[in-house]
């Protein structure tokens, strides 16, 4: 079964700091990876996806991750956190659910940036 | 925003009602998913519209069940609501099966 995994629940980190968010996949051939940001009481926000290319994707607000192939890894970073990226950020993978093309999503992992 | 909208924004039930949640999908875009978020978890699957046909469907019990319309909006149904199926019910639209899903801001159900 193709799957995501969000080591982490809860990550805290200074502002002005570096932030690392980890998420690691199992998946039969070549993955399609995804991160959600979620606001309280809000939906999903895209942050970035990794399909092919660079390992290195930058997406939305300065985010950016690094895909990681013998490490089967995928993790979220920025270089500076701001109190404002405070959230619930989803690690995803699209999996193919008959002829659907859903995602799944790990657990979360809920973002404290520290002022 | 992510022109992604859901009505209403929240809702109480009474266990064994029916509930109709409503999605109106982004500009152009032909494909709806629907997710349940349970508290403290991760979204789950549970069917996918294309074209107005159910083209994929999660480990969800029949009565989930669904319509796309065609300018492609989307309800979701759920029967004989249970105290579990409380949960923020999401919905994401694409422009097709394969590209990257907007989510609305769901809605919030409360089975009592």
């Amino acid at each position: 079964a193709q799957s995501v995994a969000q080591p982490e629940d809860q990550v805290n980190v200074a502002e002005g700091n570096p932030l690392t968010v980890k998420c690691t996949y199992s998946v039969s051939g070549n993955p399609y990876l995804f991160w959600y940001v979620q606001y309280p009481n809000r939906g999903l926000q895209f942050l970035l996806k990794y399909i092919t290319g660079d390992n290195l994707v930058k997406g939305s607000y300065g985010f950016e991750a690094e895909f990681n192939k013998s490490q089967t890894s995928f993790h979220l970073k920025k270089p500076s956190a701001l109190v404002s990226d405070s959230a619930l950020y989803f690690c995803a993978v699209r999996v193919f659910w008959g002829s659907a093309r859903q995602l799944t999503f790990g657990s979360g992992t809920q973002l404290t940036v520290l002022p | 925003e992510t022109g992604v909208t859901q009505s209403p924004t929240h809702l109480i039930k009474t266990r064994g009602q029916q509930v109709t949640l409503r999605c109106s999908s982004q500009s152009g875009h032909n494909t709806v998913s629907w997710y349940q978020q349970a508290l403290g978890q991760g979204p789950q699957f549970i069917f996918q519209y294309y074209r107005e046909e159910e083209n994929g469907r999660g480990n969800f019990p029949p009565r989930f069940s669904g319509l796309q319309f065609p300018n492609y909006s989307s309800e979701l149904n759920v029967n004989a609501l249970e105290l579990d199926d409380s949960a923020l019910y999401l919905c994401a639209s694409s422009l097709d099966r394969a590209t990257e899903a907007f989510f609305g801001q769901g809605t919030r159900l409360t089975v009592v």
